[in-house]
């Protein structure tokens, strides 16, 4: 079966310091999304992606977040100087040509330190 | 405005029982709502999802009520199992963005 894959599963970073989050969709989706999960909260979105470009983000995307999509399978997220309150669990999901059923990778657990 | 809320945060119920979990939504515009079950440590994971013309629909042993007079809907698990233990959120899809709520943790006793 088809899935969403996440690397790395757990980045440990030194508060101020750059991370990038990387997901590859599935394969014949057309929209990329990145979500975030502060523990024990509800999953909040961030960002929707479609014809590489951002379609609409949220408040919490601010100008220290940016994606990308630098080739045809890999889909990022970047923080460039992280802060305490960035610690979460990020997932990216992906959905094909209806844009309704939104397959999740299983998540980066990002601890900033 | 966009909100999505559940009722309980905490469900236990015994192995074999049926569970309902529940959610309320405030946009009365809102025309289609998935819900979504969270295993520990993973990615949320389809369920079921409902749009706004239909009041039922049903899985394997999941069934999904929508009552669009007073915002409610609610997921129905039948003869619930161990494996169904998790975090279970009722999302609005809106354009293929996902507004969550807060989520009710499932615990299935033995």
């Amino acid at each position: 079966e088809p899935e969403v894959t996440q690397t790395p599963s757990h980045q440990v970073t030194q508060m101020g310091q750059e991370v990038i989050l990387r997901c590859v969709p599935i394969s014949n989706h057309l929209y990329f999304y990145w979500y975030r999960q502060i523990l024990g909260q509800k999953v909040e979105f961030l960002v929707s992606f479609y014809n590489n470009e951002i379609s609409e983000k949220s408040e919490i995307f601010d100008d220290q977040f940016s994606v990308e999509r630098p080739d045809g399978s890999n889909f990022t997220l970047k923080i460039r100087s992280t802060k305490l309150e960035d610690s979460a669990m990020y997932f990216c999901a992906s959905t094909g040509l209806s844009n309704t059923e939104a397959f999740f990778g299983q998540g980066t657990r990002l601890t900033v330190v | 405005g966009e909100s999505v809320g559940l009722h309980l945060p905490t469900l236990s119920v015994q192995e074999g029982d049926n569970s309902i979990i529940n959610c309320a939504y405030s946009n009365s515009a809102s025309d289609y709502f998935i819900w979504y079950k969270q295993e520990s440590g993973k990615g949320p994971q389809f369920i079921i999802d409902i749009r706004s013309n239909m009041d039922k629909r049903q899985g394997q042993r999941v069934t999904v009520l929508l009552n669009k007079t007073v915002k409610h809907l609610s997921l129905q698990i039948a003869a619930t199992q161990p494996g169904d233990s998790a975090v279970y959120f009722c999302a609005e899809n809106t354009w293929g963005k996902l507004i969550f709520g807060q989520g009710t943790e499932l615990s299935v006793k033995p």
